[in-house]
C-alpha cells in the first residue's frame, strides 16, 4: 500500500534551518510528483511547492522563494524539504502529499499524505 | 493568485442532516477543484476531485458540484465520523491555494 512516512518533530531557533524527510513506499517513486503543504497551529492549509522525483525539477510558492529547497534521493525513495532563516511564523505541521495522477504537473489532487512533521521555532 | 472563499466558516448540524458547503474562486477554474476532510491531529483526506468525482473509498453520501467559480460539497446524511473541517483546493494553477476551511460541528 502507498505510504509516505515523514521524519520526526523538530525544535529550532530563529534563523536556523530545518530539513524534513518524506519516505515513499508502495508505488513507483519517480512516477508521481510530491508536494509540501504546511499548517500553522489552528490555521488552514498552505501550499509550499512541488518536486518531480523523476527529473528533480521544482516549483516553489513565491512566498517561500529563496528560503525553501526541495530535493529527492531516488535510491531511498525519499523527498526532502529544507526551510532556512526560520522565524516564529514558520511554526507549523509540515506535510508531504502525493499527486493523484502520475507523470503530470497539472491538475494537482493530493491522494496520499504523510503523517505530518511538527516544526517549532522558538528562542 | 486564485483566492478560494468558503462559506460558512462553521456550521452546526445533527446526525442525519444534509449539509452543503460552498467554495467560490476569484476567477474561473473550470472544474479543477478538490475537497478534503481533516480531523484534528490528522492529515487531510481527499474526498472529491475534478469538482464532482468521488475518490476511491469515500462514501457516496459525499458529493460535489460546480464549475467556473462556484462549487459545493454536500453530505447527504451526516454520520458521526463526518464532523471535521473541510477544505476546497484549486488544482490547475500555481500557487495551489486552499479555502480557509469550514468546521462542521455537532449540534
Amino acid at each position: 500500500q502507498v505510504q509516505l512516512v515523514q521524519s520526526g518533530a523538530e525544535v529550532k531557533k530563529p534563523g536556523a534551518s530545518v530539513k524534513v524527510s518524506c519516505k515513499a513506499s508502495g508505488y513507483t517513486f519517480t512516477s508521481y510528483y510530491i508536494h509540501w503543504v504546511r499548517q500553522a497551529p489552528g490555521q488552514g492549509l498552505e501550499w509550499m511547492g512541488i518536486i518531480n522525483p523523476s527529473g528533480d525539477t521544482t516549483t516553489y510558492a513565491q512566498k517561500f522563494q529563496g528560503r525553501v529547497t526541495m530535493t529527492r534521493d531516488t535510491s531511498t525513495s525519499t523527498v526532502y524539504m529544507e526551510l532556512s532563516s526560520l522565524r516564529s511564523e514558520d511554526t507549523a505541521v509540515y506535510y508531504c502529499a502525493r499527486d493523484r495522477i502520475s507523470l503530470t504537473s497539472r491538475p494537482n489532487y493530493f491522494d496520499y499524505w504523510g503523517q505530518g512533521t511538527l516544526v517549532t521555532v522558538s528562542s | 493568485d486564485i483566492q478560494m472563499t468558503q462559506s460558512p466558516s462553521s456550521v452546526s448540524a445533527s446526525v442525519g442532516d444534509r449539509v452543503t458547503i460552498t467554495c467560490r474562486a476569484s476567477q474561473g477554474i473550470s472544474g479543477w477543484l478538490a475537497w478534503y476532510q481533516q480531523k484534528p491531529g490528522k492529515a487531510p483526506k481527499l474526498l472529491i476531485y475534478a469538482a464532482s468525482s468521488l475518490q476511491s473509498g469515500v462514501p457516496s453520501r459525499f458529493s460535489g458540484r460546480g464549475s467556473g467559480t462556484d462549487f459545493t460539497l454536500s453530505i447527504s446524511s451526516l454520520q458521526p465520523e463526518d464532523f471535521a473541517t473541510y477544505y476546497c483546493q484549486v488544482a490547475n494553477s500555481f500557487p495551489i491555494t486552499f479555502g480557509q476551511g469550514t468546521r462542521l460541528e455537532i449540534k
